[in-house]
């Protein structure tokens, strides 16, 4: 069975920094999507960045990249330049044909 | 272009009863998933429909049942509430049968006394 591991419950930075968050997954399969999500406080989840396994180059939208790691099926989001709106809790997905799987979720907070 | 809307945000049931909760997809989209987030908890895939099929599900038992209907809205029913089943129920619209970028409503809070 596939599972997603976030092994930060809670992490914080000073505004203007650069955090990573973790995240490791298990599966046997070889054609998978991981996603990362952040649920502000206001509790709508938005979609942060995604990346397709058979892709070896990592995603970066503006602040926010991958370091996606296949062999060691890790999948990390760093966040350059932290700003106080990325308050919010990350949940890496992990997505196999027709079933997602979130982690548990991290709790970062961007201090002033 | 109007965002996924969930219905009630807030409601409390006692255990037994059974409750219905209501989402309406994003403009354009075909395909609708719900998930359940105790608290303190990442979300947990309940089923997802596309075109008014139930084409995945997750590890919930049968009393947690859906529909989707014509026009894309969905619903989510539980019976024989258990007070396990309090949580927030979060619906998410995406295009198309493939998992593409989810859109997510606020939810709806269920409290199971």
């Amino acid at each position: 069975a596939q599972t997603v591991t976030q092994s930060q419950p809670e992490m914080s930075v000073q505004e203007a920094e650069t955090v990573t968050l973790s995240c490791t997954y298990d599966t046997s399969e070889n054609n998978y999507y991981l996603f990362w999500y952040k649920q502000p406080p206001s509790r709508q989840m938005i979609l942060v960045i995604r990346q397709e396994a058979y892709k070896q180059q990592n995603a970066t939208e503006n602040r926010f990249s991958v370091n996606f790691q296949k062999a060691a099926k890790s999948f990390s989001l760093k966040i350059s330049d932290s700003q106080l709106g990325d308050t919010a809790m990350y949940f890496c997905a992990f997505i196999l044909d027709d079933k997602i799987i979130f982690g548990k979720g991290t709790r970062l907070h961007i201090l002033p | 272009e109007t965002g996924v809307t969930q219905s009630p945000t807030h409601l409390i049931k006692t255990r037994g009863q059974q409750v219905t909760l209501r989402c309406s997809s994003q403009s354009g989209h075909n395909t609708v998933s719900w998930y359940q987030q105790a608290l303190g908890q990442g979300p947990q895939f309940i089923f997802q429909y596309y075109r008014e099929e139930e084409n995945g599900r997750g590890n919930f038992p049968p009393r947690f049942s859906g529909l989707q209907f014509p026009n894309y809205s969905s619903e989510l029913n539980v019976n024989a509430l258990e007070l396990d089943d309090s949580a927030l129920y979060l619906c998410a619209s995406s295009l198309g049968q493939s998992w593409g970028e989810l859109f997510f409503g606020e939810g709806s809070r269920l409290t199971v006394l």
